[in-house]
């Protein structure tokens, strides 16, 4: 049971480049979620999933693209990469009962955009 | 609309002394409140949470909280802080009837032999 799993761990990225962070669990979770965190703000909600085919847009979802390809797996993509998208990245997924659920967190994704 | 305050970006205690890490939270329907912790390099993993069961709610490795609705407020604490204590602690409101999580910028907490 590996929980929640992030790839990849580090990325460097040349403004404008694309790509995609991988997530994925397995526990059986309904809702998925990816967090960015910066220094001083916390984590920010970028884009949820509740259910297998459903997005919804979190806090700070300009500038990305999510896929919820499947019941264990939840994408995130930069189309055109820009400095202020440097941060950590987070997947997070729960079991959706209604608002007491805890949420399980991934190992993080470090991305750097120069 | 719901939030949360953490009072305290940095908080320093030395081994052995009390943890006290300040939230207050704002939210127009009772709340679920939780504390989650980051320790270096690595995701959030759930302290406590608390769902209306009991105001006093208990934790892992030793912490707990205090949930009081007169003053909105969470507040985690520990009585003997220990090195391993080192870490950042974000308390988080979650949106009414869903599992969303608004979270507090955190407190980093060191703990000084």
């Amino acid at each position: 049971n590996a929980g929640v799993t992030q790839t990849p761990k580090f990325q460097v990225l040349k403004t404008g480049q694309s790509m995609t962070l991988q997530c994925a669990q397995d526990m059986n979770h309904n809702s998925m979620y990816w967090y960015r965190q910066d220094p001083g703000m916390g984590l920010r909600l970028i884009y949820y999933s509740a259910s297998e085919g459903t997005t919804d847009k979190g806090e700070v979802p300009n500038g990305y693209n999510v896929s919820r390809l499947n019941k264990r797996e939840f994408s995130l993509r930069l189309e055109s990469a820009a400095p202020s998208q440097t941060s950590v990245y987070f997947c997070a997924s729960s079991e959706q009962r209604g608002g007491a659920d805890t949420q399980y967190f991934g190992p993080g994704t470090r991305l750097t955009v120069l | 609309a719901q939030s949360v305050t953490q009072l305290g970006s940095h908080v320093s205690v030395s081994e052995g002394a009390l943890v006290l890490l300040r939230c207050n939270y704002s939210s127009s329907v009772p709340p679920y409140l939780f504390w989650y912790v980051q320790y270096p390099n690595q995701g959030l993993q759930l302290l406590l949470k608390y769902t209306s069961a009991a105001t006093l709610v208990k934790g892992i490795n030793g912490f707990e909280a205090e949930f009081k609705k007169s003053e909105t407020s969470f507040h985690l604490t520990k009585p003997s802080a220990h090195m391993s204590d080192a870490a950042e602690y974000f308390c988080a409101v979650s949106l009414y009837n869903t599992d969303k999580l608004i979270f507090g910028t955190g407190t980093r907490l060191q703990v000084f032999p």
